[in-house]
């Protein structure tokens, strides 16, 4: 099973600023990476595919970058609605696929 | 429209069966995956396995199979996440996802279903 690691477990930003979120996987899962977002009381949203594709309306401040093992998730001028939890998961290898345990935006 | 609608919270005791559904509206039912996540109070995302709805075709996380089950119905759209037995520990919120034949990336997600074991 790929164990997918998440770093920080909690980020703390002002509004306006960046983030970067990291995901690290136990070997290689190529670009078959995934970003969700979830906020409270909500399902999961699909952010990012492919390592860096931007799913279906998702704003441009949210971009995914890497490939192997190595990914980040940066979200530029954080607004009030981007504090959540975030999770990476792999889909390139199963089963199972792998989430990540989640990196928590929160205001600073 | 794609939308994933899934069934109503349930309250079980231990040892009783549970059969929850999602239903897909909005477009075809093929070249799709849809896939069960689970998630336990106040923690992360485990994926539970998937269903090729068309033919029934399953890939069960091993830490889940033998303990649940996956089916489907094409004529209703619909399908569903079972348990013979529930125990305590099944308490949790379960979600079904969406994903193509060609990216397993979940990009359309049911609001979910609660539920709760407990005597």
């Amino acid at each position: 099973e790929i164990v997918m690691t998440q770093s920080p477990a909690t980020l703390s930003v002002s509004p306006g600023e960046r983030a970067t979120l990291s995901c690290r996987a136990s070997q290689s899962v190529r670009s078959n990476l995934a970003w969700y977002q979830q906020k409270p009381g909500q399902a999961p949203r699909l952010l990012i595919h492919g390592a860096s594709t931007r799913a279906s309306g998702i704003p441009a401040r949210f971009s995914g970058s890497g490939s192997g093992t190595e990914f980040t998730l940066t979200i530029t001028s954080l607004q009030s609605e981007d504090f959540a939890v975030y999770y990476c998961q792999q889909y390139n290898n199963w089963p199972p696929r792998t989430f990540g345990q989640g990196t928590k935006v929160e205001v600073k | 429209e794609v939308q994933l609608v899934q069934s109503g919270a349930e309250v079980k005791q231990p040892g009783e069966s549970l059969r929850i559904s999602c239903m897909v509206s909005g477009n075809t039912f093929t070249n799709y995956w849809i896939t069960w996540v689970r998630q336990l109070p106040g923690q992360g995302l485990e994926w539970m396995g998937r269903i090729d709805p068309t033919d029934s075709y399953t890939n069960y996380n091993p830490s889940f199979q033998g303990h649940v089950s996956f089916s489907s119905d094409m004529s209703i759209t619909t399908t569903y996440l079972q348990w013979s037995s529930v125990r305590a520990s099944d308490t949790a919120m379960y979600y079904c996802a969406r994903s193509t034949m060609v990216s397993d990336a979940l990009d359309i997600w049911g609001q979910g279903t609660m539920v709760i074991v407990s005597s």
